[in-house]
């Protein structure tokens, strides 16, 4: 099984400013990698796929990067929407498709 | 516009068993994978099981295998997911989603999730 490692575990960024986030695979998952946004009470919305693709209809600060084993998400320029739980998913050998254990982005 | 429509959560006693459904529309049924992805209260998300767009191939989490059997009736564009044997540890939102299709790229269409409590 690929264990998918996020970090950090809370990230305080302000509004306008940029957003960092890490996953990282016990071991290769070449390109194959998601990253979903979800909000309390809320599914999870497909955000990023192919590490770097965005999905449909999500905006351009969005963005993912990498391949193997080291990814980042990055949100250039925080609106006060953004502020939720991402989470990298990998599907490059499954099963089972695995998880990361979420990163909670929030106000500073 | 693709939904996915989740039922069939609840309350049921540990060792009891559920039918969760997931009907879907404003897509060709057959023609995509669908999985299933729990979520415990206040943790995170994890994988349960996978489908075929024939049901002919099916997927398991080594949490589930041997308890919980995912099937579809693509005659009625319907997921399922039987849980039997069910523990208290299978407490969660339970989401039905669809593969994004053609090419490989996680799951771009999600139900708001059915709740299946598992106590006494």
């Amino acid at each position: 099984e690929i264990v998918m490692t996020q970090s950090p575990a809370t990230l305080s960024v302000s509004p306008g400013e940029r957003a960092t986030l890490s996953c990282r695979a016990s071991r290769s998952v070449t390109s194959n990698l998601a990253w979903y946004q979800q909000k309390p009470g809320q599914a999870p919305r497909l955000l990023i796929y192919g590490a770097s693709t965005r999905a449909t209809g999500i905006p351009a600060r969005f963005s993912g990067s990498g391949s193997g084993t080291e990814f980042t998400l990055t949100i250039s320029s925080l609106q006060s929407e953004d502020f939720a739980v991402y989470y990298c998913q990998q599907y490059n050998n499954w099963p089972p498709i695995t998880f990361g254990q979420g990163t909670r982005l929030e106000i500073k | 516009e693709v939904q996915l429509l989740e039922s069939g959560g609840g309350l049921v006693q540990p060792g009891g068993s559920l039918r969760l459904s997931c009907a879907a529309s404003g897509l060709t049924f057959s023609s995509y994978a669908m999985t299933w992805v729990r979520q415990a209260p206040g943790k995170g998300l994890e994988w349960v099981s996978a489908i075929g767009g024939s049901g002919g191939s099916t997927y398991y989490a080594d949490s589930v295998k041997g308890r919980f059997t995912i099937s579809r009736d693509n005659s009625k564009n319907t997921l399922f997911l039987q849980m039997n044997s069910l523990r208290a540890d299978d407490t969660a939102v339970y989401y039905c989603a669809k593969f994004r299709a053609p090419v490989p790229g996680g799951f771009d269409y999600w139900g708001q999730g059915t709740l299946v409590t598992v106590s006494s």
